[in-house]
């Protein structure tokens, strides 16, 4: 069973530039959730998406959005590039049953490195 | 939203050698989990505790929550070279179905030598 992939794994990009990372999750879970690492705040979360539907959503600004697709396919896109957006892209998915009942059992993704020159 | 606090920061100990790695917080957890990630990977799910004094095994890491249920430890016996990797503690949102992400500490990073 394949795990969470995320693509691309590398990217560099400058100030003011947009970017568009994705998420394939494992076959069959449709909740997606993404967050941001690090080195200084370390892991937070950034939004969950389920069923196509954003469903919540952490403190970040609104240059930071996503959506999800048909086929639970997430993308994340950050616009208007900052030197602070350096970070890994973390993404994770979970069952379906686990969404429900509030289990937080995630599986993660190796992420995406975006780096903001 | 809470804050979670680990110590410590950073570790590197000789192959064979036990530790202690400590997750607090100022307010009553509901419940706790303890991720490793290691260089190029996201993080991986360890272990799940909910009652305060409970005691999880996993081979050679015993992971403990405090009887008042603010604290938790994870002990790796005989560390291996294998195990080194960022530790991360987390706590999940209060409301289930759906909630508000994962709260994270900021993690032990942990260097076992051979």
């Amino acid at each position: 069973k394949a795990g969470v992939t995320q693509t691309p794994r590398y990217l560099i990009k400058t100030r003011g530039q947009q970017v568009t990372l994705s998420c394939s999750p494992i076959s069959g879970h449709r909740s997606v959730s993404w967050y941001q690492q690090t080195p200084g705040q370390g892991l937070q979360f950034l939004f969950e998406y389920f069923s196509e539907t954003q469903r919540n959503k952490g403190n970040f600004p609104g240059r930071f959005s996503g959506r999800q697709f048909s086929n639970s396919r997430s993308e994340m896109n950050v616009s208007t590039l900052e030197l602070g957006d350096s970070a890994l892209y973390l993404c994770a998915s979970r069952r379906d049953s686990d969404f429900f009942s509030g289990a937080n059992v995630l599986t993660f993704g190796a992420g995406s490195r975006l780096t903001v020159l | 939203t809470q804050l979670l606090e680990q110590s410590p920061q950073f570790l590197s100990i000789q192959e064979g050698e036990n530790l202690t790695v400590y997750c607090n917080s100022s307010s009553v957890f509901s419940s706790l989990q303890w991720y490793r990630q290691e260089p190029g990977e996201g993080p991986v799910l360890l272990v799940t505790v909910v009652t305060g004094g409970e005691v999880k095994k996993l081979k050679r890491l015993t992971f403990q929550f405090g009887d008042a249920r603010k604290d938790s430890s994870l002990h790796i016996t005989a560390a291996q070279p294998g195990d080194t990797g960022l530790y991360l503690c987390a706590e999940p949102p209060y409301s289930g179905g759906g909630a508000d992400g994962l709260t994270f500490g900021k993690g032990t990073h942990l260097i076992i030598q051979p």
